[in-house]
Formats: C-alpha cells, structure tokens, sequence
C-alpha cells in the first residue's frame, strides 16, 4: 500500500539543538498527524492538524500542515534527553476519502537520539 | 476520559499453538478499532479494521483474523500461530473516521 516519506530516518543531536523532520506524500490527506513512540510502548499522539496552511504548537513542538496537502514537518526546538524515541507521520483521509474508514497511512518513522 | 487496553503485554507461543490477543476501549462507545503490527520497531502494518459490531475488514492476506464480539472489545487470533507472526502487535481506536487513531501499549508476541 502506499507509504509516506518521510526523512530523514534517523538523526543524532546533542542537548538543546533543535530538530527538524518532514513527510511528504504523492497524494492529498485532510489530516496529518505526528505520534512518538517510546521503547516497547505504543506511539502517542503529538500534534494534530486539520486544515491546509495550519501551524501548530504543542509546548516545544511545532508542526505544519503543506498547503499542497501532501506535506508536513515537524519541529522540536531545545531538544532534551526524553525527546529520544521514534517519531511518526500519519496521513488521514477521514470521511471525505469515501470508503478510508479514518485508515492511517504512516512514514517509516525518524529515530531521534539525544545525547547529553 | 477514554482509556484502551490490550493483553497479555508479551507472549511467547510455540508455533501451531493458537492465539488471542484482546483489546477493550473504555469511556466511549461506537468507536474504530485497529490491529496493526509493527516489525522491528519501525513501520505500523494495518491489519484489521472494525468500524462496528461484527465488522470486521482485512488489509492483508495472512495467518490471522480479527472479530468484534461486542463494541468496545477488538479480539486478534490464530488457529496456529507460524514463526512470521512475531512481532509486536498494536490496537488503536478512534471515535469516528475523522479524529486521530489513540494506541494500546501493545503486545510483544514471541513464536518459538
């Protein structure tokens, strides 16, 4: 099935850089998301964003969704040791994709280790 | 608030063996519910999706099925279980098709 690119796949930055990673699709969605997934958990939502041009914070994360609709970063500024784990994009079509049931196409995910 | 569940945590299952893996979402009530695994830490694969009672779709061919017994209750199972069916398997809900999926903790399943 289709997958996300996102990139890049895995960074290692020092405590209190700040971090960048995007995702980019061949076709639209009209909900992007960004999970973080800690060591033998499950991803947890981050930041949800709904509308095309929309730019969202939560605490020291920022993401956007691409007016094109095929696009979104993700920003991490300050990083600090917890931040490390596996960082997913998500792109939903939602009731408006017809038969897409709210399905999820996912981004291979970004590895972020911090060092202290 | 809402709240899911899934069991066992880990499990380690001889192959042949059957299995069943449970998911239940408290606080809500009609949800969507997912199965997905995910390989070596990397990639969520959707496997099953249920958008109510005793439906139930597939995304891929494989070894295993899903049922949905009653609302908030996603069942995941295998009459024999093969060694490709380790992994780490993740249940999901959402309260319609367009919000954000919310995660179990997963179960880490170990074919021997």
């Amino acid at each position: 099935g289709q997958q996300l690119n996102q990139s890049p796949q895995s960074m290692f930055i020092q405590e209190g850089e700040d971090v960048s990673m995007n995702c980019t699709s061949s076709s639209i969605f009209n909900t992007w998301l960004w999970y973080k997934q800690d060591p033998g958990e499950g991803p947890v939502l981050l930041i949800a964003l709904y509308k095309a041009g929309e730019l969202t914070s939560n605490g020291r994360l920022t993401a956007q969704f691409g007016i094109t609709r095929k696009d979104s970063f993700l920003n991490i500024s300050a990083s600090i040791p917890s931040d490390v784990g596996i960082y997913f994009c998500a792109g939903q079509l939602g009731d408006a994709g017809g038969t897409s049931y709210g399905k999820l196409t996912f981004g291979q995910g970004t590895i972020l280790t911090v060092h202290p | 608030s809402q709240t899911i569940h899934q069991w066992p945590a880990t499990l380690v299952q001889p192959v042949g063996s059957p299995l069943s893996l449970e998911c239940t979402v408290e606080g809500t009530s009609n949800p969507n519910l997912y199965w997905y695994r995910q390989a070596a830490g990397r990639g969520l694969q959707l496997l099953f999706y249920s958008v109510g009672i005793g439906q139930i779709s597939s995304e891929v061919p494989q070894n295993l099925s899903a049922s949905r017994p009653q609302d908030r209750q996603f069942i995941l199972s295998s009459k024999k279980l093969l060694l490709s069916d380790s992994g780490f398997y993740l249940c999901a809900w959402s309260p319609d098709s367009n919000q954000p999926q919310h995660f179990g903790d997963g179960t880490r399943l170990s074919i021997l």
